[in-house]
Order: C-alpha cells, then sequence, then structure tokens
C-alpha cells in the first residue's frame, strides 16, 4: 500500500516549457487535490476532483490544468512554465477528510 | 474568507523544553486538524478534534480545541528532536467537508 505517490521528485524547466505531474494514490479515494506550498503563502488549492472524469478549480488555478482520467491518477499540467511557478507540488487524496499527502514535488522554472 | 492564523511563525527551543503552539480563526468549524511536515515531506495528519472543548493526547503532545471552536492548540511536553518540523492546522472549507483551509504553519525547530 503506497498511499499517495507523485512523479517527478524534482525538475528544472526554462521559462515556456510545459510539463505533467503524476499523482497515484492506491486508497481508492473519490477526491484528489493538487496544492503548492510557497514559503510565507502557506498550502494553496491549486486545482481539485471530486471523482473521476471530474475537476475544480481551486484558490490558484491560473496556469495549470488538470485532468482525472482515471479514478486513482491526478495529472497537473503547466502549458507555458513561468518563474512564478517555482514552488513545491503536493498532490492529496481523500474519501472524505482528512487529507492524505504525497512527497511533493520541487519545481524550478529558470 | 476563513482565515487560520497559526502563531508563532517560527519557534527555535531546546530539547526537553515545553512548547504551545496557536492556531485561531473568527469563523466557527465543524472540526479541525493538525497536520505535521517534516522537510523534504508531505503533512501527515496528527488528529482531528470534533467537539468544542475536546482534548485528545497523542503521547507528549496534547491538542484542544476551544469551547466555540473558532480556535486550537498544541502543546508539547519534553520537546524532542524528531518533533521538529512545520504544524499546520486545516478546518473543513466553505461548508464542504472534504476541501480545506490551511493556516501558514509553526516552523518547529528543536535543537539537541
Amino acid at each position: 500500500n503506497a498511499g499517495v505517490t507523485q512523479t517527478p521528485k524534482f525538475r528544472v524547466l526554462k521559462t515556456g516549457q510545459s510539463m505533467t505531474l503524476l499523482c497515484a494514490q492506491d486508497m481508492n479515494h473519490e477526491y484528489m487535490y493538487w496544492y503548492r506550498q510557497d514559503p510565507g503563502m502557506g498550502l494553496r488549492l491549486i486545482h481539485y476532483s471530486v471523482g473521476e472524469g471530474t475537476t475544480a478549480k481551486g484558490e490558484v488555478p491560473d496556469g495549470y490544468n488538470v485532468s482525472r482520467l482515471k479514478k486513482q491518477n491526478f495529472l497537473l499540467g503547466l502549458e507555458s512554465a513561468a518563474p512564478s511557478q517555482t514552488s513545491v507540488y503536493f498532490c492529496a487524496s481523500s474519501s472524505s477528510s482528512p487529507q492524505f499527502f504525497g512527497p511533493g514535488t520541487r519545481l524550478t522554472v529558470l | 474568507t476563513q482565515l487560520l492564523e497559526q502563531s508563532p511563525q517560527f519557534l527555535s527551543i531546546q530539547e526537553g523544553e515545553n512548547l504551545t503552539v496557536y492556531c485561531n480563526s473568527s469563523s466557527v468549524f465543524s472540526s479541525l486538524q493538525w497536520y505535521r511536515q517534516e522537510p523534504g515531506e508531505g503533512p501527515v495528519l496528527l488528529v482531528t478534534v470534533v467537539t468544542g472543548g475536546e482534548v485528545k493526547k497523542l503521547k507528549r503532545l496534547t491538542f484542544q480545541f476551544g469551547d466555540a471552536r473558532k480556535d486550537s492548540s498544541l502543546h508539547i511536553t519534553a520537546a524532542q528532536p524528531g518533533d521538529t518540523g512545520l504544524y499546520l492546522c486545516a478546518a473543513p472549507k466553505g461548508g464542504s467537508n472534504y476541501k480545506l483551509t490551511f493556516g501558514k504553519g509553526t516552523l518547529l525547530t528543536v535543537n539537541p
């Protein structure tokens, strides 16, 4: 039982490049979330999903897209990376509450 | 907007000392969660408090939910270096029970 896993763990992008972060959970949770964590800003919700095939915007959705084609996976995409998207990204899942978090992806955009 | 204010923002203490960190809001919450995040890891749930006035103990950690369900505290007795981490409080957001609002956290360093 791996819980919530994220790939990759680290990534460096140049401005304008695109990439996809993958989140997988093996707990059969309905809800999945993407957060970013920046110093002094806490955890901020980017997008979330209440079930397979659904997505919704969180607090800071601009510049990101998501997809939930399978219940166990939640993908976060950056179409054209900007330096302001340098952050640590966390995926989480839940059946309701509480949430279970992955280990994070540290993304640097140069 | 439901805001959770955590204090202090930073705390550095010596091993063996006691400490209390706080999570305050002007809003009433149905429940409140405390998470600990160790360096390089994701947050991990420590406890959920539900009832006003509730006290829960987890070894050397004591969690209290305020009578009015607007605030909470975490007290650590005889802190150890393994307690080092970011302590986050979180509460259900906007009437849902699956979306959470997080405080910015208290970064605790326990020095040997």
